[in-house]
C-alpha cells in the first residue's frame, strides 16, 4: 500500500470549514483512498472514501487531484465535536489486505 | 444493534500472566482485525479474519494468538504478557476488507 504524508496539526475556527490535505504520490491505479478519524481514545470512525471521483456524504466531502497524487478532505462547518486525530490511508480496494494507520493529522477546532 | 463491543475495557497483568481480550460484532461481518495503538502512534494490525475458521498476521503478530470459531466472535490472546504489551486494543469488522470498518471501543492494557 502506498504510503501517505498529512501535517501533523492544524486548526480551525468553529463554523468554518476545515480543509485537511493528504499527500500520497506514490498511489497505484487500484488503490482507494480512505479517511477516518479518532475523538480522542475512541475507536476511529469512518468518514469518506474515493478512488478518482469526488465524494461527498453527510459527514464530509473528498476532493481527489486528477492526477490522484494528493487529495484533501473537507468538513464543511466544523464543530468542536470534530476536534481530532484525522488519517488518510490508501489502500487495494479488494483483497485481505489492510489498513495502515500513520500518525494523521491533528485537527483541532477552536470556538 | 451493538455494533463492535470489547471485554474488558481495561486491564492490568503482570509480566507473564495471559490472558484473553473478548471481542464480538452482532452485524454479521465476515471481516475482523484486531490492531494495537501505542502513545503518539497510529494503529497497527496484529490479526485479522476473512472468515469464520480463517485467520491471518498481520504487521506485529508476535506475542498473540487469535481464533474464529464463529461470525461473532475474533478474541485475542496474549500468551505470556510483556511489559512491551502495554497498549490499547482495537478490534474492528466489515463486511469485507474494501468496506468500512467499524471499530470498538478499546481495551486499556498495562502489564507490569
Amino acid at each position: 500500500d502506498a504510503k501517505t504524508t498529512q501535517p501533523p496539526s492544524m486548526d480551525c475556527a468553529e463554523g468554518r470549514a476545515a480543509n485537511l490535505p493528504c499527500n500520497h504520490s506514490t498511489i497505484s491505479g487500484n488503490e482507494y483512498v480512505y479517511w477516518y478519524r479518532q475523538i480522542h481514545s475512541q475507536g476511529p470512525q469512518y468518514i469518506i472514501h474515493g478512488l478518482k471521483n469526488n465524494e461527498t456524504n453527510e459527514m464530509a466531502s473528498l476532493i481527489i487531484t486528477e492526477d490522484r497524487k494528493s487529495s484533501t478532505l473537507i468538513l464543511p462547518h466544523a464543530t468542536l465535536r470534530d476536534t481530532a486525530v484525522y488519517y488518510c490511508i490508501v489502500r487495494v480496494g479488494t483483497g485481505a489486505n489492510n489498513l495502515f494507520f500513520g500518525t494523521g493529522t491533528r485537527l483541532t477546532v477552536i470556538p | 444493534n451493538a455494533g463492535v463491543t470489547q471485554t474488558p475495557k481495561f486491564q492490568v497483568l503482570k509480566t507473564g500472566q495471559s490472558m484473553t481480550l473478548q471481542c464480538a460484532q452482532d452485524m454479521n461481518h465476515e471481516y475482523m482485525s484486531w490492531y494495537r495503538q501505542d502513545p503518539g502512534m497510529g494503529l497497527r494490525l496484529i490479526h485479522y479474519s476473512v472468515g469464520a475458521g480463517i485467520t491471518d498476521q498481520g504487521e506485529v503478530p508476535n506475542g498473540y494468538n487469535v481464533s474464529r470459531s464463529t461470525t461473532e466472535d475474533f478474541p485475542l490472546r496474549l500468551l505470556s504478557a510483556a511489559p512491551s504489551q502495554t497498549s490499547v486494543y482495537f478490534c474492528a469488522s466489515s463486511r469485507a476488507p474494501e468496506y468500512e470498518q467499524y471499530f470498538g471501543p478499546g481495551t486499556r492494557l498495562t502489564v507490569t
